[in-house]
């Protein structure tokens, strides 16, 4: 079974400073990592996916994200934040052989101007 | 193109009535989801249909929910009896194909009030 583990449920950083959202894994094959976000009264939206191609993600909003192997981690980051990225965001994981998406407890990012 | 949209957005109820959340897909999404999201947790999977039938069954939490999906489109979550752990927000996601290879599109849920 995979499962995976968001470190932190609030996250408060200030406007123009890192986001660093911390996500790990654990699964028995290799894994299709997910972040999404989900901003209040929405539904989830995808930011970016890792599946087995280039190790570094580019995602939109100007995130980005590392599958690194040996830390069984895939932790999202964002240069500068903007007031805009306040919202809930959330890891998940599934496998090439299970359509079953495993998402993490989520993860709440403030903003502080 | 329209989204996945789910109905009512909102849903309050008393203790042991029946309750019907609907989820309406992107057109020519074969896969559907519902998810339950409960306040300070994750999001808890209920219920996977591929087309109309439903392989797996097994995040439903016991037999008082049950969901069903017609046409390989519009889907249906009931819930029999209900009581207050009921109480959560209730997403729908679709998407092309299985979960790793296509991105899930989701509802804006049907947030559920059990008094």
């Amino acid at each position: 079974a995979q499962s995976v583990t968001q470190l932190g449920s609030h996250v408060s950083v200030s406007e123009g400073a890192l986001v660093l959202l911390r996500c790990n894994y654990s699964s028995s094959v290799p894994p299709y990592l997910f972040w999404y976000v989900q901003y209040p009264n929405q539904g989830l939206q995808l930011l970016l996916k890792y599946t087995s191609a280039a190790t570094l993600v580019k995602g939109i909003n100007g995130f980005e994200a590392e599958f690194k192997k040996s830390e069984t981690s895939f932790h999202l980051t964002k240069p500068s934040a903007h007031m805009s990225d306040a919202a809930e965001y959330f890891c998940a994981v599934s496998r090439s052989n299970d359509y079953k998406l495993s998402f993490g407890a989520g993860t709440t990012v403030t903003v502080r101007a | 193109g329209a989204g996945v949209s789910q109905s009512p957005s909102n849903k309050v109820t008393e203790k042991g009535k029946d309750v019907e959340l609907r989820c309406d897909p992107i057109s020519g999404h074969t896969a559907l989801y519902w998810y339950r999201q409960s306040l300070g947790q994750g999001l808890e999977f209920l219920i996977y249909f591929q087309g109309n039938s439903a392989p797996d069954k097994s995040g439903l939490p016991s037999d008082r929910f049950s969901a069903e999906r017609t046409g390989g489109s519009v889907s249906t979550l009931t819930i029999q009896r209900t009581q207050q752990e009921d109480s959560a927000v209730y997403l729908c996601a679709s998407s092309r194909g299985s979960s790793y290879n296509s991105p899930l599109h989701f509802g804006n849920g049907t947030r559920l009030t059990v008094t």
